[in-house]
């Protein structure tokens, strides 16, 4: 079974809006949860990542929140534009950088 | 910066045949990985190797083996290969394991028919 379970398969958004992409684990040994973006034909790459000390990272329009006692967090992609059109996807990872992917999310946004 | 350079891109096979996937990063990266992915499952770690001379089964290792050839080059070899190792493979190195951001190369698609 998928230790990582992402929310929604894919989503449309105009473009402006907020994007909002869910994730959820059980394994409560993870301590690092990363989100990739992945455009077609590319290797995903990191766009932003938190740690469970802290409920929430901000970097420039992506925001991730975090909830331990839920075991959830989640992606924000504020002012969401064309380009951010891709597939995510959540992790999470305890030892040896062992990542378990979410089964990813198509984000659309629609100009 | 080549970053993780992976060969070939793309590669057709026929059920029984045997190939190796190529990998080399230049980022001085301890650990490597290979991953497989597939629609609707995400990716799936195959096989991991935490430092030179290391390798450790990850998910999904049956069907494949693996060799850290050096610092550089992790390899992933399926003997035989089946119609069920139909993917995307992707290579990815980090630093070690407490610098844990992972780079991924661009990918080789495998069909096997």
């Amino acid at each position: 079974q998928q230790q990582v379970k992402q929310s929604p398969q894919s989503l449309i958004v105009q473009k402006g809006g907020i994007s909002i992409i869910n994730c959820a684990y059980e394994n409560t040994a993870f301590d690092y949860f990363p989100w990739y973006q992945q455009f077609p034909g590319k290797g995903p790459a990191l766009l932003i990542a938190i740690r469970p000390d802290v409920s929430e990272k901000k970097e420039g329009r992506f925001t991730i929140s975090f909830n331990k006692s839920a075991k959830q967090f989640s992606l924000h992609i504020m002012d969401s534009q064309p380009g951010d059109s891709a597939t995510y996807f959540c992790a999470a990872s305890s030892d040896f950088n062992k990542f378990y992917f979410g089964s990813g999310t198509k984000l659309n946004v629609k100009p | 910066n080549a970053g993780v350079t992976q060969t070939p891109k793309f590669q057709v096979l026929k059920t029984g045949q045997s190939m190796t996937l190529q990998c080399a990063q230049d980022m001085n990266h301890n650990s490597m990985y290979w991953y497989r992915q597939d629609p609707g499952m995400g990716l799936r770690l195959i096989y991991y190797s935490a430092s030179e001379g290391t390798t450790d089964k990850g998910e999904v290792p049956n069907g494949y083996n693996v060799s850290r050839l050096n610092k550089r080059e992790f390899s992933l070899r399926l003997e035989s290969a089946a119609p069920s190792q139909t993917s995307v493979y992707f290579c990815a190195s980090s630093l070690d394991r407490t610098n844990t951001e992972a780079f991924f190369g661009q990918g080789t698609r495998l069909t096997v028919v």
